[in-house]
């Protein structure tokens, strides 16, 4: 099972937005919705921030809001904050009890 | 509160074993799923494997198959996973997270696995 394909980086000014994709096959992100992200910040364990590609656990501020089409989910992040800078992750569903993650993209706060 | 503490960090030299554990506290262990997700130094956050604590059933990804086992008990309410043949790109963070339903909503601290001869 080949890593989903995410950019290695984004960027934006505090106060906007930032779109995040994760690319993958009909055998995993388009074949199910079961897609989830986390926030990674070095030295922490990460956070899930969305599951079941579009649901915000408790917490997590609307400003984070996912989605798919398709092959492939994203990620968006409005507002954006000096602490949303963080490495994140998409993760799948690959059926038969098998999951994989992104390949994580850099998210730089200017 | 949830909380998944997990043991020390460890140095192994190639061909060793290794067995990290995950003590679950604040839920009871047997009613969520418990994944492993590791992170080698410099790269993503990788899949390993999904265990059942309830009943003990175990599923692994295709490139752990045959070196890795994962097991559980429920009278510590602790998960176990031993990673054996350790080579040197088994050197990361190896993390535990529970699973309610198709996301990690709480995870370990995380142990650092170190191969090295």
């Amino acid at each position: 099972q080949s890593a989903l394909t995410q950019p290695p980086s984004a960027s934006g000014s505090p106060g906007q937005s930032v779109t995040i994709s994760c690319t993958g096959t009909s055998s995993d992100v388009g074949g199910y919705n079961y897609v989830s992200w986390y926030q990674h910040h070095p030295g922490k364990a990460p956070k899930l921030m969305i599951s079941e590609v579009s649901k915000r656990p408790s917490g997590v501020p609307d400003r984070f809001s996912g989605s798919k089409s398709g092959n492939t989910a994203s990620l968006t992040v409005s507002g954006l904050q000096a602490e949303d800078e963080a490495d994140y992750y998409c993760s799948s569903y690959t059926g038969s009890n098998n999951f994989v993650f992104g390949t994580g993209t850099k998210v730089t706060v200017l | 509160q949830v909380q998944l503490v997990q043991s020390g960090a460890e140095v192994k030299k190639p061909g060793a074993s290794v067995k990290v554990s995950c003590k679950a506290s604040g839920y009871t262990l047997t009613s969520y799923h418990m994944h492993w997700v590791r992170q080698a130094p410099g790269q993503g956050l990788e899949w390993m494997g999904i265990i059942n604590p309830s009943g003990g059933s175990a599923s692994y990804a295709q490139k752990f198959q045959g070196r890795v086992t994962m097991t559980r008990d429920t009278s510590t309410s602790t998960v176990y996973m031993e990673l054996s043949s350790l080579r040197s790109e088994d050197t990361a963070v190896y993390y535990c997270a529970r699973s309610p339903n198709w996301g990690y909503d709480y995870w370990g601290q995380g142990t650092l696995v170190t191969v090295s001869s």
